[in-house]
């Protein structure tokens, strides 16, 4: 069956630092890889997609890498702070548009 | 910033009532979708709604579950005979349909089912 694993459910950093959270499947070929952030009580918020045929992807202090080969994906926040702090979530689709998620790792920046 | 909006925030029912749970997508967007995530658990899909009619569901939609677009702008999921296992946090999310995956989230409806 189908299996998304995100590497940690907790990370603490300190501020200033550069986190990288890891998201590894198995038994899935997904067309498309994202990234959400989720806070208590709140939905998720989209973040950066990438797709199957693209390496790496950024946007402003975030930086997404995807291995289709090792079947992973790497995101970063680079010069993180408190701010940054929540749930983050990987997510995949295939062809089917539905996402499933991983459980999320829960990022503490401390000041 | 156009976003995804639910009511209610909080619904709280007892077991065996109907809830409908609404939601307004952005209003470009033409893919529908309901997920649902129980407390400390992960984010899990229930259905997806194109040109009004499922275009894909999961095993956890089963016959208790309905959506419905009754108009330009609603989005409705409805629960028809609550259990206990229903209470979680509801969201809803919306996408283009022009080949972009990425779907935008609404704030969610906490339902607590006693």
């Amino acid at each position: 069956s189908q299996k998304i694993e995100q590497n940690s459910e907790a990370l603490n950093i300190q501020e200033g630092k550069t986190a990288t959270l890891t998201c590894n499947y198995t038994n899935y070929s997904p067309a498309y890889l994202q990234w959400y952030r989720q806070d208590p009580g709140r939905g998720p918020v989209f973040l950066l997609l990438i797709r199957e045929n693209e390496k790496e992807k950024r946007k402003e202090r975030l930086k997404v890498t995807f291995d289709t080969t090792l079947k992973q994906s790497l995101f970063h926040i680079t010069a993180s702070q408190p701010a940054d702090s929540a749930t983050y979530l990987c997510a995949l689709s295939g062809s089917a548009r539905q996402l499933t998620f991983g459980s999320g790792t829960q990022l503490t920046v401390l000041p | 910033e156009p976003e995804v909006t639910q009511t209610p925030s909080h619904q709280v029912t007892q077991m065996g009532q109907e809830v409908i749970l609404h939601c307004v997508p952005i209003s470009n967007h033409l893919y529908f979708y309901w997920y649902r995530q129980i407390l400390g658990q992960k984010v899990e899909f229930l259905v997806s709604f194109y040109n009004n009619e499922i275009s894909e569901k999961s095993e956890i939609f089963d016959d208790q579950f309905s959506v419905e677009r009754p108009d330009g702008s609603n989005f409705t999921l409805k629960i028809r005979s609550t259990k206990l296992e229903d209470s979680a946090m509801y969201f809803c999310a919306s996408s283009e349909f022009r080949g972009e995956e990425t779907q935008y989230f609404g704030p969610g409806t906490r339902l607590l089912v006693l």
